[in-house]
This record gives C-alpha cells, sequence and structure tokens, in this order.
C-alpha cells in the first residue's frame, strides 16, 4: 500500500539558512499534520491543514510556514534556521478517519 | 505541563509473556487515543487505536484497554516476540477535525529470547 512520502530523507544546512521540506499524503487522504521530533524527545505538533486550509496550530515558530497544494501535497518552509531546529521532521496524513500515517521523515541537522 | 505521560521509560520482557505498556492522560478533552511503534531514525507506525466510546479494542496480538474515570490506557501485546522490540508511544486527540496529536515521551520496549 502507498504510504506517506517525504523529501528529502536527510538536509544539512547551515545558521540562518532556509529549508524547504515536502510531503506527499497517501492517495486520497486531505488532511496533513507536520511534527517536530528532537533528540531523546516525543514527536511535536507544528501544524495540521485540511483542503488546503490551515487546521490546527501547534508548536510552530514564527520563522516556520507551511501550505497545503491542490494536489493535496504540503510544505514546510522553515528560514533563519537555527542550531535548535536540527531533529526529525515527519509528516502524517488521513482521510475519514482519526488515525493518522506518518511519513519516513526527514532529518535536518543544522550546522 | 506534560499531557499524556508514560511513566516507564523502558520495560523488559521475555519472549512470550505478556507485554504491558501504560499511559494515562490529564486532559479530559482528549477522546481518541492511539499507539504507535517507533524505530530510530525512523516514521511511527500505527498500531492500534481507541475511541471513548469503547474500553476495548482488539486486533490480533494487540489489545487496547481505556479506563477513562482513571484517564489510564494500556497496551498489551501477547506473546511477545523479538521483533515486538521498539519504542512504543502513547498518542491522543480530540476526535473530529484536523487536530494534532499529543504524545507521550515513549516507552521502550525490549523483548528477551
Amino acid at each position: 500500500a502507498a504510504g506517506v512520502i517525504q523529501s528529502p530523507r536527510h538536509l544539512i544546512k547551515e545558521k540562518r539558512e532556509t529549508a524547504t521540506l515536502k510531503c506527499y499524503p497517501i492517495p486520497r487522504h486531505d488532511t496533513v499534520y507536520w511534527y517536530q521530533q528532537g533528540p531523546g524527545q516525543d514527536p511535536q505538533f507544528l501544524i495540521s491543514f485540511y483542503e488546503k486550509m490551515q487546521s490546527d496550530k501547534g508548536s510552530i515558530p514564527d520563522r516556520f510556514s507551511a501550505q497545503q497544494f491542490s494536489d493535496y501535497h504540503s510544505e514546510l518552509n522553515m528560514s533563519s534556521l537555527e542550531l535548535g531546529d536540527s531533529a526529525l521532521y515527519f509528516c502524517a496524513s488521513n482521510g475519514q478517519g482519526e488515525t493518522q500515517y506518518f511519513g519516513p521523515g526527514t532529518r535536518l541537522l543544522v550546522l | 505541563d506534560q499531557q499524556v505521560k508514560q511513566n516507564s521509560p523502558s520495560l523488559s520482557v521475555q519472549e512470550g509473556r505478556i507485554s504491558i505498556l501504560n499511559c494515562d492522560y490529564t486532559n479530559s478533552m482528549f477522546d481518541y487515543f492511539l499507539w504507535y511503534k517507533k524505530y530510530p531514525a525512523e516514521g511511527p507506525t500505527f498500531l492500534i487505536s481507541i475511541s471513548s466510546i469503547k474500553d476495548k479494542n482488539e486486533d490480533g496480538r494487540f489489545t487496547v484497554f481505556l479506563n477513562k474515570s482513571a484517564k489510564h490506557l494500556s497496551l498489551h501485546i501477547v506473546p511477545s516476540q523479538p521483533g515486538d522490540s521498539a519504542v512504543y508511544f502513547c498518542a491522543a486527540k480530540r476526535g473530529g477535525g484536523a487536530d494534532g496529536l499529543t504524545f507521550g515521551k515513549g516507552t521502550h520496549l525490549i523483548i528477551q529470547p
């Protein structure tokens, strides 16, 4: 079965640079979620989109923004990167049900 | 303020025995609960879920029990197998809508041969 696709899988950036992470949800899923997991931490919810509209907002820094496009894929834009932004970034999607299905994640390292 | 708590950072169980992982929550607005299994550097894999209108849900070797009055849920794995060794996260959300999940800190389950 098709799963959530995230790209890139690994990314290395310098401080103060920008990064864009992409997420392609499971086909026919219309809701996308972004999470950040720091080393040894639990995943923290950042933001979600339903039918291309922002739905819920968690602990997303003002330096980050996201959107969902007409084909339901989503992009997380991160600017003025800081060392503390180094983490695993997960995207999840769901359709009619409550269960969120996660992608493999993007590992971001900020140097 | 940790709204979902998994108080056991690790749990060691012998192969073939029952593994019981516990989770407590404080937010009364939560009415949908999920368990995920996670390996390092991989995404969480959905295992089983339960809504607040039920007190038990079973899927193969996995059973989740919910005690709403105690704000407590548990995941039972029986029999435990070596491939079950992983970190298990409890997560909760309000039902309906696109609310994000609130996760616990996870329990590292180790299945001993």
